[in-house]
C-alpha cells in the first residue's frame, strides 16, 4: 500500500496560464476527493468522485476549474486561466467502500502547491 | 450544513504538559467526527475517528478525543506532550454518507522544552 500520491508536487505558473494536476489514490480506493487549503486555514471540498463518477462539486469550484476520474483509478485537476487567487495547496484524498457502505476515513496525499504570478 | 469551530488558533503547552484542543460541530444529522494532524507541507494524517459505539475514542500517538452530543463537542487530548506533537491539528466533520469532509480553521500546537 504505497498511499496516496500527487503530481507535480510544487507548480509555479503565470496568471492566465492553464495548469493540470494528478492524483494517484490508494489501490482498489473507490472514492477520490479534491480540497484546497490556502494558508492558515483548513482544507474546503471542492470534489468528489465515487469510480468515475462526479458525485458533488463544490460551489467553489467555478468553471475554470474541471476535475476527471476517466476510468476509475487517478483523476486530474485542471485550472484553466489561472488567477493569483488560485494559488493554494491543492489536496487530494481516497477512501474505500466496504460491502457497499462507505468507510468514512479518507487518506490524504502529500499536496501539490500552485504558485500564481 | 455542516460546520466545525475550533478554538484557539495557537496553543502552547510545556514538554510533558496536558494538551487539550477544542473543537464543536454543528451538523444537522448524526455527526462522524475525525482529528487529523498536518506537518509542514505535508497533507494530512488521520489521528482518530468516531463513528459510531463508544463515545471516547483513542487514536495514534496517545492521542484521545470524547465526543459529547449535549455539547457538541469533539475535544483532543494528550496526557503529556512531546515535541514531535509540535504541529497543526484540524478537527472535521462528515455527513452519514461518507462524502465530503468539513474542517475547522485549524489550531497550531507548540511544545516548548
Amino acid at each position: 500500500d504505497t498511499g496516496v500520491s500527487q503530481d507535480p508536487r510544487h507548480k509555479i505558473t503565470k496568471r492566465g496560464q492553464n495548469v493540470t494536476f494528478r492524483c494517484d489514490p490508494i489501490s482498489e480506493h473507490n472514492r477520490l476527493y479534491w480540497y484546497r487549503q490556502t494558508l492558515g486555514q483548513g482544507p474546503e471540498f471542492l470534489t468528489y468522485f465515487q469510480n468515475e463518477a462526479q458525485l458533488e462539486k463544490s460551489r467553489l469550484l467555478s468553471d475554470r476549474f474541471s476535475a476527471e476520474r476517466p476510468k476509475g483509478s487517478f483523476s486530474t485537476l485542471e485550472i484553466q486561466r489561472t488567477e493569483q487567487g488560485d494559488s493554494a495547496m491543492y489536496l487530494c484524498a481516497s477512501s474505500s467502500l466496504r460491502g457497499g457502505l462507505p468507510r468514512y476515513e479518507q487518506y490524504f496525499g502529500p499536496g501539490t502547491r500552485l504558485t500564481v504570478t | 450544513a455542516q460546520s466545525v469551530t475550533q478554538l484557539g488558533s495557537h496553543v502552547s503547552v510545556s514538554e510533558g504538559a496536558l494538551v487539550l484542543l477544542r473543537c464543536n460541530y454543528s451538523s444537522s444529522v448524526p455527526p462522524y467526527l475525525f482529528w487529523y494532524v498536518q506537518y509542514p507541507n505535508q497533507g494530512l494524517q488521520l489521528l482518530l475517528k468516531y463513528t459510531t459505539g463508544a463515545t471516547l475514542v483513542k487514536g495514534i500517538n496517545g492521542f484521545e478525543a470524547e465526543f459529547k452530543k449535549s455539547e457538541t463537542s469533539f475535544h483532543l487530548t494528550k496526557p503529556s506532550a512531546h515535541m514531535s506533537d509540535a504541529a497543526e491539528y484540524f478537527c472535521a466533520v462528515s455527513d452519514s454518507g461518507g462524502g465530503k469532509l468539513t474542517f475547522g480553521q485549524g489550531t497550531i500546537l507548540t511544545v516548548h522544552p
